[in-house]
């Protein structure tokens, strides 16, 4: 199975700062990596699938990068309703595998 | 609307049973694969297993391979995940969520881009 690997596990954050996690894939999965924000009590929201493609309606604060092993999410510009946990999962091979989150907290 | 919307969560004993439903509206069903993912109290996502389109395909994590099954009936635009000798670790939301594929070229690509609010499963005695 591919392991996803993340950093840093958790940051702490002011508003309208830039905040980047990275996601580390145990092999080559091409572009085939999404991020998701997932809230408490709500459900998992898709923000970029293939590595760097927005999903609609997501604010253009969020961008994704990277290809091969190495991939990276940033949120240009914090927000107080960017407080969250993000995951990276990839979707190269069966099993699809998540990262372990990343813990945005705001200032 | 594009809605999923996942039932049959409880209460069950340890190696005891249990059948978890995903309902799907506002989209063609039929047209994509579909996925059970879960996240147990203070842990991260866990993919737990997926189906093709017209059920010939299905895939599983290793943690449950052997005890859950996926099935769907497309023809009530519905997913299933019924889950056998429940162990006190699949204590989880267990959230339904529709695949949607892209190409690049001549690849293809797979998102979990539509998602339920999740039911919850506990197995404790």
């Amino acid at each position: 199975d591919i392991q996803m690997t993340q950093s840093p596990s958790s940051v702490s954050a002011s508003v309208g700062d830039r905040v980047t996690i990275t996601c580390r894939a145990s092999q080559h999965i091409s572009r085939w990596l999404a991020w998701y924000q997932k809230k408490p009590g709500r459900a998992p929201r898709l923000l970029v699938f293939a590595s760097s493609s927005l999903q609609t309606g997501v604010p253009s604060r969020f961008s994704g990068s990277g290809s091969g092993t190495d991939f990276t999410l940033t949120i240009g510009g914090l927000l107080p309703e960017d407080s969250a946990t993000y995951y990276c999962q990839q979707a190269n091979n069966f099993p699809w595998t998540f990262g372990q989150g990343t813990k945005v907290e705001i200032k | 609307e594009v809605q999923l919307v996942e039932s049959g969560g409880g209460l069950v004993q340890p190696g005891g049973s249990l059948t978890l439903s995903c309902v799907g509206s506002g989209f063609s069903f039929s047209s994509f694969w579909m996925s059970w993912v879960r996240q147990a109290p203070g842990k991260g996502l866990e993919w737990v297993a997926n189906m093709k389109k017209d059920g010939s395909e299905e895939y599983y994590a290793d943690s449950v391979k052997g005890r859950f099954t996926i099935s769907r009936d497309n023809a009530r635009n519905s997913l299933y995940l019924e889950m056998n000798s429940l162990r006190a670790e699949d204590t989880a939301i267990y959230y339904c969520a529709r695949e949607s594929a892209g190409n690049w070229g001549p690849d293809y690509y797979y998102f979990m881009d539509v998602w339920g609010k999740g039911t919850a499963v506990t197995v404790s005695s």
